[in-house]
């Protein structure tokens, strides 16, 4: 049972270049998310997903689009990437009450 | 909407020494609360929950917290650290309503003296 799936783990991009971090999971989880961690500042909630179809904004959404599908995955794309965006990247599911369960992250440096 | 504060920032305790980790949140009801620890350069582990009922919630590795509903705390405890517990925590909270949104404190690192 793989859990939740993120990849790549390791990314560097050049200020301008847009990418999709991708995040699968396999638990039938109603609940995706995800969130950003940055040094001193704990985890933050960019965006989330009650279920396919249904995206919202979480604390810190701006320069991110996510979009939900399937129940399965739930893709964080960077539109125009900024060198604030340097930060490493967890997605996470989760059924109602149970808590999240992660990814093993992605490091994103942007240049 | 809800928040979380940790107000630790770091914590030494000295190895078979007892912990306390605080945890203070704000919501208009009775959430769901949870701590999570992250070793060096790791993933984030899931050590215990508050859903409902008791109070006290017994976690891994010999963790436990105390939800007190009077003091918006979700206090972390620990008997007797060991040195492998050197690690970063985090406390959360979940809305219990439709969207099951968990927001995170900052966290607090413990650090063990030998």
């Amino acid at each position: 049972n793989a859990g939740v799936t993120q990849t790549p783990k390791f990314q560097v991009l050049k200020t301008g270049q847009s990418m999709t971090l991708q995040c699968a999971q396999d638990m039938n989880h109603e609940y995706m998310s995800w969130y950003r961690q940055d040094p001193g500042m704990g985890l933050r909630l960019i965006h989330y997903s009650v279920g396919a179809g249904i995206t919202d904004q979480g604390e810190v959404p701006n320069g991110y689009n996510v979009s939900r599908s399937t129940t399965e995955d739930f893709p964080l794309r960077l539109l125009s990437a900024a060198p604030s965006q340097t930060s490493v990247y967890f997605c996470a599911s989760s059924y109602r009450g149970g808590g999240a369960f992660f990814g093993q992250g992605t490091r994103l440096t942007v240049v | 909407a809800q928040s979380v504060t940790q107000p630790d920032i770091h914590i030494t305790v000295s190895e078979g020494a007892s912990l306390e980790l605080r945890c203070n949140y704000s919501y208009g009801a009775t959430p769901y609360l949870f701590w999570y620890v992250q070793s060096p350069g790791q993933g984030l582990q899931l050590l215990l929950k508050y859903f409902s009922g008791d109070t006290l919630v017994q976690g891994i590795k010999g963790f436990e917290a105390e939800f007190k509903r009077s003091q918006s705390s979700f206090n972390l405890r620990k008997p007797s650290v060991h040195w492998s517990d050197a690690a970063e925590y985090f406390c959360a909270v979940g809305a219990r309503n439709r969207d099951d949104k968990i927001i995170f404190g900052k966290g607090t690192r413990l650090h063990i003296l030998p």
